[in-house]
């Protein structure tokens, strides 16, 4: 089944060490991104992709880093320098415009990584 | 992007229609409307999405103004599974752009 797969689902980390998040599609899709979830808050971008080797900044970029070495992998590393590291961590993907297809994104299961 | 402003909560009894609002104010011509839902610490699933016209799937209608600055997002007969944030957003189309969430209206149904 085509989908978009997010591993772990639940990571802890102790404090000072970088830590990457996984995130895999099936779907064919060009553009991906990644989102920060705090209890009862909206998604926050933190970087989107929208074609192999190249990456935007989102929102709230600072203290995070990601690649995109291939189109199917979209791996996210927190760093040492984000301050409050501890949230949800959620993956989507989609299709870009004018390739007729769909182009609603596809969201994983997420990640919740938590720092002690 | 631009900019949505949503209620931040609301309440639906069973069996009965959810009418969510939303408004984009400021949104340009090649944007659309798409709507998602968040049901607790899960992913958000996609809805629906129009750019003018009305639209309607298995799961819900889109209602979006004349003038494109609001819309309404209905589930005809909301139950108890439909408790959840749900999401506007305003997408360009014209180029690839980035997705961006706002808080979203917390939906609770209730028998």
């Amino acid at each position: 089944d085509g989908g978009i797969t997010q591993s772990p689902k639940y990571l802890f980390r102790k404090e000072g060490q970088n830590v990457t998040l996984s995130c895999e599609q099936n779907l064919n899709h060009d553009a991906m991104y990644w989102y920060r979830q705090d209890p009862g808050q909206g998604l926050r971008l933190i970087y989107y992709s929208q074609i192999v080797n190249d990456f935007q900044k989102g929102d709230i970029a600072e203290g995070y880093s990601v690649s995109r070495e291939k189109k199917e992998s979209f791996p996210l590393t927190v760093t040492s320098a984000q301050k409050n590291p501890t949230a949800f961590y959620l993956c989507a993907s989609s299709a870009l415009p004018g390739q007729g297809a769909r182009t609603e994104a596809f969201f994983g299961q997420g990640t919740r990584l938590t720092v002690v | 992007d631009a900019k949505t402003t949503q209620p931040t909560s609301m309440d639906c009894a069973e069996g009965r229609a959810a009418n969510l609002p939303c408004n984009h104010s400021t949104i340009s011509g090649n944007e659309y409307v798409y709507w998602y839902r968040q049901i607790h610490s899960q992913g958000p699933q996609y809805i629906i999405h129009g750019l003018k016209n009305n639209e309607t799937n298995e799961m819900a209608s889109l209602i979006i103004t004349e003038d494109r600055k609001s819309s309404t997002l209905i589930l005809p007969h909301a139950t108890l599974r439909d408790t959840a944030v749900y999401y506007c957003i305003v997408r360009s189309i014209g180029t690839a752009s980035k997705l961006t969430f706002g808080t979203g209206t917390r939906l609770q149904v209730t028998l």
